[in-house]
């Protein structure tokens, strides 16, 4: 079946860094774009990044650009967020999630997302 | 960016009964509008896709309505497992973004 278990959370300082990661497996990783949604403690989702099956494209949401990466090995099928310059409205579960994928005229547009992990939760604090 | 609205914050329901959520949206997102389901502790599920589609698994008590600004989510009959916070979501431009969330409770 299809599984993403995130990993690589912890307690870090403000300004450091941290690298998620999140092991894919049930199904053609290479094949799917992947997403990071992240939930701040009581709030709603929000998404973070996303990047193309083949890694060919990225877009972030404006709150991480310029100090998150999102990468991926699909030889490994992983997913990763590089995550620098952290700060306090930074502390959030992290998920990492698929995205369902519409196929038109033989591309694959993203959609939703349809599998989640369990996530795993930051904490930027002094 | 596409600013999603929903409406009730919380909903309370008896067991059994209809419930019915709304979400709107700043713009036009044609159908292209996920619903999903979160309980405490757990990660957000997918119920809905397309503004109307099930996704796999889902029950047939849940559907889903609208297009263009305004949609829906429809619980037929309240089961125990249903009460959680449910999310809408427009993917029909980047930022990809939520609405707030509505809570489902027992009445």
């Amino acid at each position: 079946q299809v599984q993403v278990v995130e990993s690589g959370g912890g307690v870090v300082q403000p300004g450091r860094s941290l690298r998620l990661s999140c092991a894919a497996s049930g199904f053609s990783f290479s094949n799917y774009a992947m997403y990071w949604v992240r939930q701040a403690p009581g709030k709603g989702l929000e998404w973070v990044a996303i990047i193309w099956h083949d890694g060919s494209k990225t877009y972030y949401a404006d709150s991480v650009k310029g100090r998150f990466t999102i990468s991926r090995d699909n030889s490994k099928n992983t997913l990763y967020l590089q995550m620098n310059s952290l700060r306090a409205e930074d502390t959030a579960v992290y998920y990492c999630a698929r995205d369902r994928g519409l196929k038109v005229r033989g591309i694959i547009i993203p959609t939703c997302f349809d599998y989640w992990g369990q996530g795993t939760l930051v904490t930027v604090s002094s | 960016e596409i600013v999603m609205t929903q409406s009730p914050a919380t909903l309370s329901v008896s067991p059994g009964e209809r419930a019915t959520l709304s979400c709107r949206a700043s713009q036009s997102v044609s159908i292209n509008l996920g619903w999903y389901q979160q309980k405490p502790g757990q990660a957000p599920r997918l119920l809905i896709y397309g503004a109307s589609t099930r996704a796999t698994g889902i029950p047939a008590r849940f559907s889903g309505s609208g297009s263009g600004t305004e949609f829906t989510l429809t619980i037929s009959s309240l089961q125990s497992e249903d009460f959680a916070v449910y999310y809408c979501q427009q993917y029909n431009d980047w930022p990809r973004t939520f609405g707030q969330g509505t809570k489902v409770e027992i009445k």
